[in-house]
């Protein structure tokens, strides 16, 4: 079935970039997302593109979309402490009729001092 | 707005009580979403409505889960009776249309179940 995968853990010393990849199945997805859960609280939707879009760039975070290799990644400039959270990648696709996120397991961005 | 609300934020309980979490969507949004999360299975979709209808359950895990929606403001989730391995944060989410754009969480029920 439709799966979404990211890497469980990356460490970064603050004021680094710090780069988030995620791999997706489905060719058909349409929108991918990226969300930050920061401890103790739910999740939270950062930025999007939509699957025409090869990049997308939002201030400190810049979004790469390899559509070819179903391939995402999430870029943070000058990574802060506050940065430190859980990445959920996900891809919106259509299943019979209705659309669903399929989720990532979450990637855990640690920041080193 | 007041965001998505969820309550209790924390429950204890036994094994074999009832257990009812509560969630109250975003006014005007379509969608309602019902997640689980733990460190074993990350994030999983139970349940999910559009219009309060329920579209698709299939991430529910067995029949001692229910969710309901009886109006566009209020949705529970019961599990009946409850188990330890069922012990996770549990999130409700909304999203303004019936297409699975941008979902806003609640803060989460954090369920313990001992």
């Amino acid at each position: 079935g439709e799966d979404v995968e990211q890497s469980l853990f990356l460490s970064v010393r603050e004021g680094d970039s710090s780069v988030i990849n995620c791999t997706y199945t489905d060719s058909s997805s349409t929108y991918l997302y990226w969300y930050k859960q920061e401890p103790g609280a739910g999740l939270q939707l950062l930025t999007y593109i939509f699957s025409n879009m090869d990049m997308k760039q939002d201030q400190r975070l810049t979004v790469l979309l390899n559509k070819k290799d179903k391939h995402l990644s999430l870029r943070i400039a000058d990574t802060q402490t506050g940065d430190s959270a859980i990445y959920f990648c996900a891809s919106k696709i259509e299943l019979g009729g209705n659309y669903q996120l399929i989720w990532g397991a979450g990637t855990k961005l640690i920041i080193k001092p | 707005d007041a965001g998505v609300i969820q309550s209790p934020r924390h429950e204890v309980t036994e094994m074999g009580q009832e257990v009812t979490l509560r969630c109250k969507p975003i006014s005007g949004h379509n969608s309602l979403f019902w997640y689980r999360q733990t460190m074993m299975r990350g994030l999983e979709l139970l349940i999910y409505f559009n219009n309060n209808v329920p579209i698709d359950d299939s991430g529910m895990p067995e029949d001692r889960f229910s969710a309901k929606m009886p109006n566009a403001s209020f949705s529970t989730l019961k599990i009946q009776p409850s188990e330890p391995r069922d012990s996770a944060v549990y999130f409700c989410a909304s999203s303004p249309t019936r297409n699975a754009d941008t979902q806003y969480f609640g803060p989460g029920t954090r369920l313990t179940v001992l």
